[in-house]
């Protein structure tokens, strides 16, 4: 069956230090990629995307993230961690080989510590 | 623009009664989706309208339906509550509804069921 897999449901990183949270998506037909963001108690916020083109996506807050086809990966980084980082971060796939719905890894929790 | 909207924010109901959940999209939107968030289960996708029309599914029973009226504004509702449709139910909406398009999503109501 198609999935989406994010390695480590937590992670913990000081603050300054690179943030790197994996994505890593299973169809033979690249899916249209996408992280999201949800702080406690709120909605989901786009961070950013990639449909076609340039391969390496820059979203907001510092973050981006670079599809691998080869790898069928879509990790997202951050060059420095900054406290307010802190949240649920979700990859999302869309694509035919998914039925066409957005369909959601389990999230990785970040903790950043000081 | 304002964003997506979703009242009530909070709902506490018994099991066999049954539950009506509103979502504005941002203006202009034609497109919404919902989706149910749990600890064990993750975010899951129910479904899809556009321009009035059900366009997508997702796995859930038939006592989960939903509705769009001709101000995109939509509605879900849930039958007989199960004590395991306790969850944060997210409503999004997209502008064209197309796959790669982005779904912007609201703060979410959580529904408890006792």
């Amino acid at each position: 069956a198609q999935s989406v897999t994010q390695l480590g449901s937590h992670v913990s990183v000081s603050e300054g230090a690179l943030v790197l949270l994996r994505c890593n998506y299973s169809s033979s037909v690249p899916p249209y990629l996408f992280w999201y963001v949800q702080y406690p108690n709120q909605g989901l916020q786009l961070l950013l995307k990639y449909t076609t083109g340039a391969t390496l996506v820059k979203g907001i807050n510092g973050f981006e993230a670079e599809f691998k086809k080869s790898e069928t990966s879509f990790h997202l980084t951050k060059p420095s961690a900054h406290m307010s980082d802190a949240a649920e971060y979700f990859c999302a796939v869309r694509g035919p080989a998914f039925g066409n719905k957005l369909v959601f890894g389990a999230g990785t929790i970040l903790r950043v510590k000081s | 623009k304002a964003g997506v909207t979703q009242t009530p924010r909070y709902l506490i109901k018994t099991r066999g009664q049954q539950v009506t959940l509103s979502c504005s999209p941002i203006s202009g939107h034609r497109s919404v989706s919902w989706y149910q968030q749990t600890p064990g289960q993750g975010l899951q996708f129910l479904f899809e309208y556009f321009s009035e029309t059900q366009r997508n599914k997702g796995n859930f029973p038939g006592r989960f339906s939903g509705r769009q009226f001709s101000n995109s504004r939509s509605e879900m509702n849930v039958s007989t509550l199960e004590l395991g449709d306790s969850a944060l139910y997210l409503c999004a909406s997209s502008g064209t509804g197309t796959i790669s398009d982005t779904q912007y999503f609201g703060p979410g109501t959580r529904l408890t069921v006792l």
